[in-house]
């Protein structure tokens, strides 16, 4: 299996524009989730989906994000209009069910001047 | 809502033990997990420990649990270079895993 597969590794973006990250998950996992990292509020859990149906979106931070999984081999999370603050290391990671622990992918560096 | 701390750094010397702890507050935690972080990577599993046990060896590592104070250790034995990353540990009860912000370990040749 090829794990989790992100795409891009790195975007650099100017302020305003739009920015969409892509995520694979492993076949077969039930959950996709999205995290953010930062030095200053480490990881954080922005949305997460149990079988394609978003469950929980209580961490996008503003209506500039949005994330969607039209089936269960992809996702994307957006960011319309980017800012400066968004940049940091966007995580997407499967799970197999409830109790599974979490396969990470490599990681989306996004920066935004 | 759940919070999980860790101590931010941690340095040891090459062959030593290396000790990360990790405190939570969610008592109903089913899972508690480790992870590791290289540079430019993702997280990768390392181990977990179901809450009803108190402590699971897997070669170089051990964790320990403490449920009554919802406490979480990871003992590295005899620590490599290699072993120079940032440990997440992370519990899981109703919610998805939530994560400490990570120990960042360093390995002195």
């Amino acid at each position: 299996d090829a794990g989790v597969i992100q795409s891009p590794r790195h975007e650099v973006t100017e302020m305003g524009q739009e920015v969409t990250l892509r995520c694979k998950p492993i076949s077969g996992h039930n959950s996709l989730f999205w995290y953010r990292q930062t030095m200053m509020r480490g990881l954080e859990l922005l949305i997460y989906f149990n079988n394609n149906v978003p469950i929980d979106d209580s961490g996008m931070p503003e209506d500039r994000f949005s994330a969607k999984m039209p089936n269960a081999s992809f996702s994307t999370l957006k960011i319309q209009p980017s800012e400066p603050r968004d940049s940091a290391v966007y995580f997407c990671a499967s799970s197999p069910g409830p109790t599974g622990g979490y396969t990470f992918g490599s990681g989306t560096r996004l920066t935004v001047v | 809502g759940e919070d999980v701390e860790q101590s931010l750094f941690l340095s040891v010397r090459e062959g030593d033990s290396s000790v990360i702890n990790c405190t939570y507050t969610d008592s109903s935690s089913t899972y508690l997990y480790w992870y590791k972080q290289e540079p430019g990577a993702g997280l990768q599993l390392l181990t977990y420990i179901f809450s009803n046990m108190d402590m699971k060896q897997d070669q170089r590592l051990t964790v320990l649990l403490n449920k009554k104070d919802k406490h979480l250790s990871l003992r590295i034995a005899d620590t490599q270079t290699g072993d120079s990353a940032i440990y997440f540990c992370a519990e899981k009860g109703n919610t998805p895993l939530v994560f400490g912000k990570g120990t960042r370990l360093s390995v002195i040749a």
